[in-house]
């Protein structure tokens, strides 16, 4: 699996935009971008995945540039709720073994 | 539909003991999965089960650990001789095990924190 590097933490205000960008220099050619959220006390939950330029769902944005060295994930209009930890992940078809790193520790307050 | 239970949610034990773990996966999932979170850390892959058998156990620090699938739905995570260094939080997940796309999406349980004094 490729290795990734993403920031520590980030804060955020109720209503911001939050974006975090994901660093997978080593990515490769069949391989997916996903991203998870955990919250406090909870398991992982998958919130989107991508391959290359735009993935857009109910929860977030995907943006991934045309050398895929890198991601960003974007989550409009944050809430209290978003509070979380976000993992970024890469890796293909059959790599079950999630390889989750520290992720990014997502603060919104009021 | 009801998600990935698993009990019990917390377990406090004394080092030296025995102790199990339980995972119900989604029904109809194949795959199921073990993973184990430090503070601080990210979840970290233990063993993955295809049906009821052990496709990947790499992940298993050491002897002490043993996971069983009997009936390919309900996962028993076995750890014997507990040690300080076990306490973590233990997370199952499960995912349809159909490889329909990557990351066959995998959908995890609240946990089971594990405590050894």
């Amino acid at each position: 699996l490729a290795k990734t590097t993403q920031p520590i933490s980030m804060d955020s205000y109720e209503g911001q935009e939050v974006n975090i960008t994901c660093s997978h220099n080593n990515i490769a050619t069949n391989d997916y971008i996903t991203w998870y959220q955990q919250f406090p006390s909870q398991g992982p939950r998958f919130i989107i995945q991508g391959y290359k330029t735009k993935v857009t769902n109910e929860v977030a944005s995907l943006f991934i540039p045309a050398d895929r060295k890198s991601s960003t994930l974007s989550l409009p209009r944050v809430s209290l709720s978003d509070t979380a930890v976000y993992y970024c992940l890469v890796g293909g078809f059959n790599d079950y073994k999630l390889s989750f790193g520290a992720g990014t520790t997502v603060t919104v307050r009021a | 539909g009801a998600g990935v239970s698993q009990t019990p949610s917390n377990k406090v034990t004394e080092k030296g003991k025995y102790v199990e773990l339980r995972c119900d996966p989604i029904s109809g999932h194949t795959a199921l999965y073990w993973y184990r979170q430090s503070l601080g850390q990210g979840p970290e892959f233990l063993i993955y089960f295809q049906g009821t058998g052990a496709a990947d156990d790499s992940g298993l620090p050491n002897d002490r650990f043993f996971a069983v699938r009997p009936e390919g739905s309900v996962s028993t995570l076995k750890i014997q001789r507990t040690e300080r260094g076990d306490s973590a939080v233990y997370l199952c997940a499960s995912s349809p095990g159909d490889s329909g796309g990557p990351f066959d999406t995998q959908y995890f349980g609240p946990g089971t924190r594990l405590t050894v004094l």
